[in-house]
């Protein structure tokens, strides 16, 4: 199974909002409406931001929103602010096995 | 409010064997499957194992199938990952994590493995 696709870097300004993609299969993502997206801080763990594409855990801010179309879903973060800066990273359920599959992570810098 | 703590991480000579722990706090934890996940030094996420609420089935990626082995005790509310024939590229730091909504709902603070001669 193939790591899902990423870009490895996004930016923004305080204010705006930014989009990072998450693409993978008709295995996974296109299949499942299992994705969820991960905040990293460094040397930190990982923090849940969206599960099952769209939902928000309780305490995450309504600025963070999760979609998907196709083969491809994708985080928007609205409003950025300076402690939005990190790494994120997208995941999918990919079936058999209770495979789950990451992808690379996109470092996101607020400017 | 759920807290997951690892610990046995160290450092191991390639070939070698570490068993992992991870005690589990506030929350059913016979209720719900339990996740390795591993960071190797700058890179992404990898998932390694995976175990049933009740211990009765176990998932592995195919990088540790066959050297990793998950386990559960949940009487002690723990949850384990024996590693055995260990080799550099396992280095990373691992985490465990809460199965929930088809994620990873919360995670543990890690603990770093070196396999090194």
């Amino acid at each position: 199974q193939s790591a899902l696709t990423q870009p490895p870097s996004a930016s923004g300004s305080p204010g705006q909002s930014v989009t990072i993609s998450c693409t993978g299969t008709s295995s996974d993502v296109g299949r499942y409406n299992y994705v969820s997206w991960y905040q990293q801080h460094p040397g930190k763990a990982p923090k849940l931001m969206i599960y099952e594409v769209t939902k928000r855990p309780s305490g995450v801010p309504d600025r963070f929103s999760g979609s998907k179309s196709g083969n491809t879903a994708s985080l928007t973060v609205s409003g950025l602010q300076a402690e939005d800066e990190a790494d994120y990273f997208c995941s999918s359920y990919a079936g058999s096995n209770y495979l789950r599959i990451f992808g690379g992570g996109t470092k996101l810098t607020v400017l | 409010q759920v807290q997951l703590v690892e610990s046995g991480g160290g450092v191991v000579q390639p070939g070698g064997s570490l068993r992992l722990s991870c005690a589990a706090s506030g929350f059913t934890f016979s209720s719900y499957g339990m996740h390795w996940v591993r960071q190797a030094p700058g890179k992404g996420l990898e998932w390694a194992a995976f175990i049933w609420f009740d211990g009765s089935k176990t998932y592995y990626a195919d990088s540790v199938k066959g050297r990793f082995t998950i386990s559960r005790d949940n009487s002690k509310n723990t949850v384990h990952l024996q590693m055995n024939s260990l080799r550099a590229e396992d280095t990373a730091v691992y985490y465990c994590g809460k199965d929930g909504s088809w994620a990873f709902d919360y995670w543990g603070q890690g603990t770093l493995v070196t396999v090194s001669s």
